[in-house]
């Protein structure tokens, strides 16, 4: 069963990076499918900020591509979310999914940005 | 960017009925339509793709139609477990993926 699950810090500061990674199991990264991330503010919608192919390909949020990298690590089935910058506004639940039709998703992992 | 918006924002409804929630997209996406449900606490989870093709171990209840500009998404009859949000979600010439902004199915 294909299972992702995000890590990384529940609080940063503003100005600072937010990095999170996202651990893949039960099906290798490397077989297929985009690999993306997708955020949530409290209360509020879904926005997809970036996704990766296992080739390197990449897309990007053009809203937040001066701030954004997604990076991809095959060997440990695993793909990373680079955030620079950060301000309240980017509060919120940051999923990492499969596919361009999202069809695995992690649970989410909530990060706050807050001095 | 292709803007996907919802109506109605909110639906109250009755175990039991028939729920029809809309999703128009600012221009042709064809089919590329999926449509998630999403309840409190939880990630999204893909109800529909293709605008009409359900996800695995979706219900029959939940179906999926429309193309180009307007789609559909009914639940035929409401069961307890229904009541969540539900959005809509396009990737026609992605990127970039855009959502529609929800319509939430409470109870009546």
């Amino acid at each position: 069963q294909v299972q992702l699950q995000e890590s990384g810090p529940g609080l940063v500061k503003p100005s600072e990076t937010l990095s999170l990674t996202c651990t893949v199991s039960g099906y290798s990264i490397s077989s297929g499918y985009y690999w993306g991330w997708i955020r949530q503010p409290p209360g509020k919608g879904l926005e997809w900020i970036a996704s990766i192919y296992h080739s390197g390909n990449i897309y990007y949020n053009l809203s937040l591509k001066s701030r954004v990298t997604i990076s991809v690590d095959t060997s440990q089935n695993q793909f990373s979310l680079r955030l620079s910058s950060v301000t309240a506004a980017d509060t919120a639940m940051y999923y990492c999914a499969r596919g361009d039709i999202p069809d695995y998703w992690g649970q989410g992992t909530l990060v706050t940005v807050s001095s | 960017e292709i803007v996907l918006t919802q109506s109605p924002d909110t639906l109250s409804l009755s175990p039991g009925e028939r729920a029809t929630l809309s999703c128009r997209a600012s221009q042709s996406i064809s089919s590329s339509l999926a449509w998630y449900q999403q309840k409190p606490g939880q990630a999204p989870r893909l109800l529909i793709y293709d605008a009409s093709t359900r996800a695995t171990g979706i219900p029959a209840r939940f179906s999926g139609s429309g193309s180009g500009t307007d789609f559909t998404l009914t639940i035929s009859s409401l069961e307890p477990e229904d009541f969540a949000i539900y959005y809509c979600q396009q990737r026609h010439n992605w990127p970039p993926i855009t959502f529609g902004q929800g319509t939430r199915l409470e109870i009546k």
